[in-house]
Order: structure tokens, then C-alpha cells, then sequence
């Protein structure tokens, strides 16, 4: 049992530069979130799935898109890189809503420069 | 507007001392949940507690304690005889029942650094 897991780990892209951030559950888990954490500071809710081909914003989605074709899957895809999207991602995910602890990839750092 | 406040930006002690890591929340629901979560230097989350607003008891575990107050909108986490394994920063979440998404609202976080 993998969990969450997260590819890549690392990434450096350009200004304007596209890459999609990969998040992958073994835990048959139908809620999926994506956050970022930027330097010093807690994390923010970019986008979230409540199950599979149902997705929503969440607080900072601008310049990001997801989708959720699949139960297991829930990439991130980041359009048109700009230097204010510098961060660790983490995906996570949890069997139900109300309360349930979610469970956290790795992370991915992206800096783009 | 839900907000989560966690005002200690950086806390150090010394091995063995007791440390408390405060939280305020804020939510207009009547029914959510409180986490706290542990990332230490490698960077990943580590789940420590949730709790639910009808559930008020304290509890402890090991040498961490949870004190949730309603009435001061309080979730504070303490450390007793704080070790070095508990550097770390400390994250306090807080998730409304409303619309049923599991949606956490994260604290700015608390990096304790314990001191051999």
C-alpha cells in the first residue's frame, strides 16, 4: 500500500513554461485535494474532488486546472508558469469528507524561474 | 470566514521542557473539526488528532495533550518533557461540516525547535 504518491519530486521550469503535477491514491479514497505551501506559511486548498469527474475550486485555483478521470488519479496542471506559483504542492486525499483525516503525498517543490 | 490563527510563529526550548503551540479558530458552522499535523524536516504531513466541536474532552497521548475550548474558539497542542525528535513545524487545521468537501483551512504553522 503506496498511499499518496507525488511525481516529480523536484522541478525547475521557465516563465511560461506548462507541466502537469501527477497524484496518484491506492487507498480507493474519494475525496482528493491539491495545496500549496509557500516559504513560512500554512497551506492553501488550490482545487478538490469529492470522487471521480467531480472537481471544484478551492481558495487560490488561478493558474492551475485539474482533473479527475479516474478514482486514483488527480493531476494538477500548471499553465503558463509564472514565478508566484514557486512552491511545494501536496496532494491529498481521504475516504470521506466531515472530519476524516487526510492523508498527504511527498510533496513537489516547483520553482520557476 | 473560517480562519485558523496560530500566533507563535517560532517557539525554542530546551530538551525536557513543557512547550504549549496555541491555536484560534474561527467558523460560523456549528459542526467541525479541529487537526493538528506534524511536518518535520524531511517536509511530509504527519497526522497527530482530530477532533470533532462536540467533543470538548481533552486527550492525551504519550507526551502530547489536546485542550479544546468552545468557548475561547481554542484547540492548543502541549509537549510534555519536549524531545529534539519534536523539531518540527506544527500545523493546526480546521474543517466545516458545510457542504460535506473536507475542505482544511491550515494555520500559518508553529516551527518549535528543542534544543539538546
Amino acid at each position: 500500500n503506496a498511499g499518496v504518491t507525488q511525481t516529480p519530486k523536484f522541478r525547475i521550469l521557465k516563465i511560461g513554461q506548462s507541466m502537469t503535477l501527477q497524484c496518484t491514491q491506492d487507498m480507493n479514497h474519494n475525496y482528493m485535494y491539491w495545496y500549496r505551501q509557500d516559504p513560512g506559511m500554512g497551506l492553501k486548498l488550490i482545487y478538490y474532488s469529492v470522487g471521480a469527474g467531480i472537481t471544484d475550486k478551492g481558495e487560490v485555483p488561478n493558474g492551475y486546472n485539474v482533473s479527475r478521470s479516474t478514482t486514483e488519479d488527480f493531476p494538477l496542471r500548471l499553465e503558463l508558469a509564472a514565478p508566484s506559483q514557486t512552491s511545494v504542492y501536496f496532494c491529498a486525499s481521504s475516504w470521506l469528507a466531515g472530519g476524516n483525516e487526510q492523508f498527504f503525498g511527498p510533496g513537489t517543490r516547483l520553482t520557476v524561474l | 470566514a473560517q480562519k485558523v490563527t496560530q500566533a507563535q510563529t517560532e517557539i525554542s526550548v530546551v530538551e525536557k521542557e513543557d512547550v504549549t503551540l496555541d491555536c484560534v479558530y474561527e467558523t460560523r458552522d456549528t459542526t467541525y473539526y479541529l487537526f493538528w499535523y506534524k511536518q518535520p524536516p524531511s517536509g511530509e504531513l504527519v497526522f497527530l488528532i482530530r477532533r470533532n466541536s462536540f467533543d470538548e474532552q481533552n486527550e492525551i497521548s504519550g507526551r502530547y495533550s489536546w485542550n479544546f475550548q468552545k468557548s475561547t474558539s481554542s484547540f492548543n497542542f502541549t509537549i510534555t518533557a519536549s524531545q529534539v525528535v519534536d523539531s518540527a513545524v506544527y500545523f493546526c487545521a480546521l474543517s466545516e461540516a458545510a457542504g460535506n468537501t473536507g475542505k482544511l483551512i491550515f494555520g500559518q504553522g508553529t516551527t518549535l525547535q528543542v534544543k539538546p
